[in-house]
């Protein structure tokens, strides 16, 4: 079956530092990896969509990437502040196409 | 402003009850889905529905109904069947695409459910 890992369940960083998260999958490669923002007490938020042949995306300080030899997505955010302390989620399609696999995600702290 | 909204916030179960918890959007969107959080847990899908009158189970769907009367809602039902249903659980929408995988999902944000 197909699984989405998040290896890091937190990680700490300092203000001004880029932040870097992993994502890793099995079986075969997904056509897109998704990545979402979770706040406390909150429903995740979408951030980004990378296809499989796209190798690298960008939107203001984030930056995906997929390496399908490696399976996997790293998720950056450069120049980090305090309110993008968060929780970021994974997700990946069924084998159907018709849903969503998740990850545990992992909640990032940035300290100023 | 377009966007999902679940209801109530925070739900009380009583041992042997059946609850109900809302789900309306009003993003147009042809699909729905149901998730549970639990801490330290990933979202675990346990219904979703493509179209009205239509709904498939996830992965967790016992002790979990649902509903697809309209487009715009998708209740979610926690039966007595349901030994362990003290979560977060998370509606979320999206377009209906060429396979809904491209699509992102619209969340609400969120019931916490406890037992009394």
């Amino acid at each position: 079956s197909q699984k989405i890992e998040q290896n890091s369940e937190a990680l700490n960083i300092q203000e001004g530092k880029t932040a870097t998260l992993t994502c890793n999958y099995t079986n075969y490669s997904p056509a897109y990896l998704q990545w979402y923002r979770q706040d406390p007490g909150r429903g995740p938020v979408f951030l980004l969509l990378i296809r499989e042949n796209e190798k690298e995306k960008r939107k203001e300080r984030l930056k995906v990437t997929f390496d399908t030899t490696l399976k996997q997505s790293l998720f950056h955010i450069t120049a980090s502040q305090p309110a993008d302390s968060a929780t970021y989620l994974c997700a990946r399609a069924n084998q159907a196409g018709t849903a969503l696999i998740f990850g545990k995600g992992t909640t990032l702290s940035v300290s100023s | 402003d377009g966007g999902i909204t679940q209801s109530p916030k925070y739900l009380f179960r009583k041992e042997g009850q059946n609850v109900t918890l809302s789900c309306e959007q009003n993003l147009n969107h042809d699909a729905m889905y149901w998730y549970r959080q639990d801490p330290g847990q990933g979202l675990r899908l346990i219904y979703y529905s493509q179209i009205v009158n239509d709904f498939q189970k996830g992965d967790i769907a016992e002790g979990y109904s649902v509903s697809r009367e309209k487009k715009e809602s998708f209740p979610l039902t926690v039966t007595s069947a349901q030994k362990n249903p003290t979560a977060f659980y998370l509606c979320a929408s999206s377009r209906k695409g060429q396979g809904d995988s491209n699509q992102p999902q619209h969340f609400g944000d969120g019931t916490r459910l406890s037992i009394l």
